[in-house]
């Protein structure tokens, strides 16, 4: 099946820093969306990518499909404390209609 | 308009009991997805229906689980004689299209 490999699995970063974070895949995707998950709660959608290059932002969030199509990152710019929390990136590819998740970057900002 | 609504968010049950597990998507939404999350791990796919049919089950064990999303009324994933592995957040994800997007709140059910 298909696979996601999201780095990095945790990250610490000071208020006000900016943090990167991003997926790859085996094969390719159609549409890549990437999720924040606060504990308890389910994963709430940040931004959906839906092109080849495209690029696009959400506020202090960027994110891209890549070119090849296997790839993707976010970047959130100017951290503030409540970034805290899980990210997923998660693709949907060829005929499969559901998505694959990544394992999850857990961020955490420091005052 | 309403999110996705899971219920109930904790369920607890003994061994070798049944778990019903509901969701109703947002309005509009006939497309409705079950998911799977264990501790610090990413979410797993499980099921996928439409209004009386399902789609793909390929993420769903073969045996004690089954889902259902009826012309009126909500999804409902149900688990029967559950056993300690079935410990897990179970997310519902519902779209106006064939993709997922908005997820329920989940139902955290513990086996004990």
């Amino acid at each position: 099946g298909q696979q996601l490999n999201q780095s990095p699995q945790s990250m610490f970063i000071q208020e006000g820093e900016d943090v990167s974070m991003n997926c790859t895949s085996s094969s390719i995707f159609n549409t890549w969306l990437w999720y924040k998950q606060d504990p308890g709660e389910g994963p709430v959608l940040l931004i959906a990518l839906y092109k080849a290059g495209e690029l696009t932002s959400n506020g202090r969030l960027t994110a891209q499909f890549g070119i090849t199509r296997k790839d993707s990152f976010l970047n959130i710019s100017a951290s503030i404390p409540s970034d805290v929390g899980i990210y997923f990136c998660a693709g949907q590819g060829g005929s499969a209609r559901q998505l694959t998740f990544g394992s999850g970057t857990q961020l955490t900002v420091l005052p | 308009n309403a999110g996705v609504m899971q219920n109930p968010r904790h369920l607890v049950r003994r061994r070798g009991q049944e778990a019903r597990l509901r969701c109703s998507p947002m309005k509009g939404h006939s497309h409705v997805y079950w998911y799977r999350q264990l501790p610090e791990e990413g979410l797993k796919f499980m099921v996928y229906l439409q209004k009386e049919n399902i789609i793909d089950e390929s993420g769903m064990p073969k045996e004690r689980f089954s889902a259902e999303f009826p012309k009126e009324g909500p999804s409902i994933l149900r688990i029967q004689q559950v056993v300690r592995g079935d410990s897990a957040a179970y997310f519902c994800a519902s779209s106006p299209t064939d993709s997922p997007l908005h997820f329920g709140n989940g139902t955290r059910l513990t086996v004990t």
